[in-house]
């Protein structure tokens, strides 16, 4: 079955910091998809990045980047010079197939709250 | 561009009572999906509806149902209530069934609480 890791419960650091947030999955897909997600305390989750499995580059959109690493089942997250309005929880996700007739689902892990301090 | 909106945002119920949630997708999309996020957890599937049928169907109880309306919009019921239910339900829209192609749009979620 799928399953997706976030070993981090809860994070705090120091407002300017850089903070790594990890998340490694399992799958028996060859082909799948691997998302982040941000969870402000509004409760709507929030599209941050959409990575093919089989395009390991790593990718960077401003201070947020992104490093996917195939041979360890891993895709972490680093926001870079970090900013109270970073606080949030942070969830990644693996696409899944669930029938022949191409419909999916995402399988979440439980998330990182990620607290930055002033 | 409306994104996908939920109503209510806050509902209480008793132990034992019928509750129906709402969702209307974003423009353009297609396809709804339904998931549980308890306290502390992630969001978990809990079903599909595309075409005004249910597609696909996660680990929920048959407790839970729902419906597509011709304009894309949906609703999920939850029978006989659980303490257990108590939870954010969000709602998920996309277009088509692959998500992976284009990604969701989620709601910012009912916050279910029973009593």
């Amino acid at each position: 079955a799928q399953k997706v890791t976030q070993a981090q419960t809860e994070i705090s650091v120091v407002e300017k910091e850089d903070v790594t947030l990890d998340c490694v999955y399992e799958t028996r897909d060859t082909t799948y998809y691997l998302f982040w997600y941000k969870q402000p305390p509004s409760g709507e989750l929030v599209f941050l990045i959409r990575r093919n499995s089989f395009d390991e580059q790593n990718e960077i959109s401003g201070r947020y980047s992104w490093n996917f690493q195939k041979s360890t089942s891993s895709f972490n997250f680093t926001i870079t010079a970090s900013q109270v309005v970073d606080s949030a929880v942070y969830f990644c996700a693996l696409s899944e197939r669930i029938s022949n007739f191409g419909n999916e689902k995402l399988t979440f892990g439980t998330g990182t709250r990620l607290t930055i301090i002033p | 561009d409306a994104g996908v909106t939920q109503s209510p945002t806050h509902l209480i119920k008793t132990r034992g009572q019928q509750v129906t949630l709402r969702c209307s997708p974003k423009s353009g999309h297609d396809t709804v999906s339904w998931y549980q996020q308890a306290l502390g957890q992630g969001p978990q599937f809990i079903f599909q509806y595309y075409e005004e049928e249910e597609r696909q169907r996660g680990n929920f109880p048959d407790r839970f149902s729902g419906h597509q309306f011709p304009n894309y919009s949906s609703e999920l019921n939850v029978n006989a209530l659980l303490l257990g239910d108590s939870a954010l339900y969000l709602c998920a829209s996309s277009l088509g069934q692959t998500i992976a192609n284009y990604g969701y749009t989620f709601g910012s979620g009912t916050r279910l609480t029973v009593v």
